[in-house]
């Protein structure tokens, strides 16, 4: 089975500052990692999303995340925050093995003027 | 955007009744998922379709049903809403099944009094 554990609930930044959103997943295999952003009242839109080959991806808005297998880790970045960043995130995985997404509880960035 | 539509977007129904949300899809997936999502809870799997007919159940798929008749529509039914199925439920679509990332509706919330 799989799992994944977003560390903070609520992070708050200001803006102009870096953006570390973290996410640690377990899965007995190899893993397939997401990351979707929801703006209020919204579905969840994809930010960015690892499945083979280079572990740093990159995705839109200027948010990227790496893939660190050592650490079972999936955190998202972002070096300057922006208003507009304001948002709900959500770690998710998924395996070959079946055809569930698992995602995380979220995580909801403020962002300071 | 991926083409997806739910109805009704909004919804207030007393305990008791049945109550029938509707996903639809222009992209021709072959696969849809119903999620709910909870504060604190993140999304959790209702049920999902890996085709016509073809239908699976999820993590909290219990006071659940699900039908599938054609590609494009698949109904999440509620057969006599309780309380705690107050929530709001987001359809997802995928191509494939493992490794594909999902494309959410915009949801719908329900309320059941």
């Amino acid at each position: 089975a799989q799992s994944v554990t977003q560390l903070g609930s609520h992070v708050s930044v200001s803006e102009g500052a870096l953006v570390l959103l973290r996410c640690n997943y377990s899965s007995s295999v190899p893993p397939y990692l997401f990351w979707y952003v929801q703006y209020p009242n919204q579905g969840l839109q994809l930010l960015l999303k690892y499945t083979t080959g280079a572990t740093l991806v990159k995705g839109i808005n200027g948010f990227e995340a790496e893939f660190k297998k050592s650490e079972t880790s999936f955190h998202l970045t972002k070096p300057s925050a922006h208003m507009s960043d304001a948002a709900e995130y959500f770690c998710a995985v998924t395996t070959t093995e079946g055809n569930q997404f698992y995602f995380g509880t979220g995580t909801s960035l403020t962002v300071i003027p | 955007d991926a083409g997806i539509t739910q109805s009704p977007r909004h919804k207030v129904t007393e305990t008791g009744t049945p109550v029938t949300l509707r996903c639809h899809q222009t992209e021709n997936h072959r696969y849809m998922y119903w999620y709910r999502q909870d504060p604190g809870h993140g999304l959790r799997l209702i049920h999902y379709s890996y085709g016509v007919k073809d239908t699976d159940k999820g993590e909290v798929s219990d006071g659940y049903s699900v039908s599938r008749s054609k590609t494009e529509d698949f109904l999440l039914t509620l057969e006599s809403a309780t309380s705690s199925q107050t929530s709001v439920y987001f359809c997802a679509i995928s191509e494939r099944g493992w490794g594909n990332e999902q494309f959410f509706g915009p949801g719908t919330r329900l309320t059941v009094l």
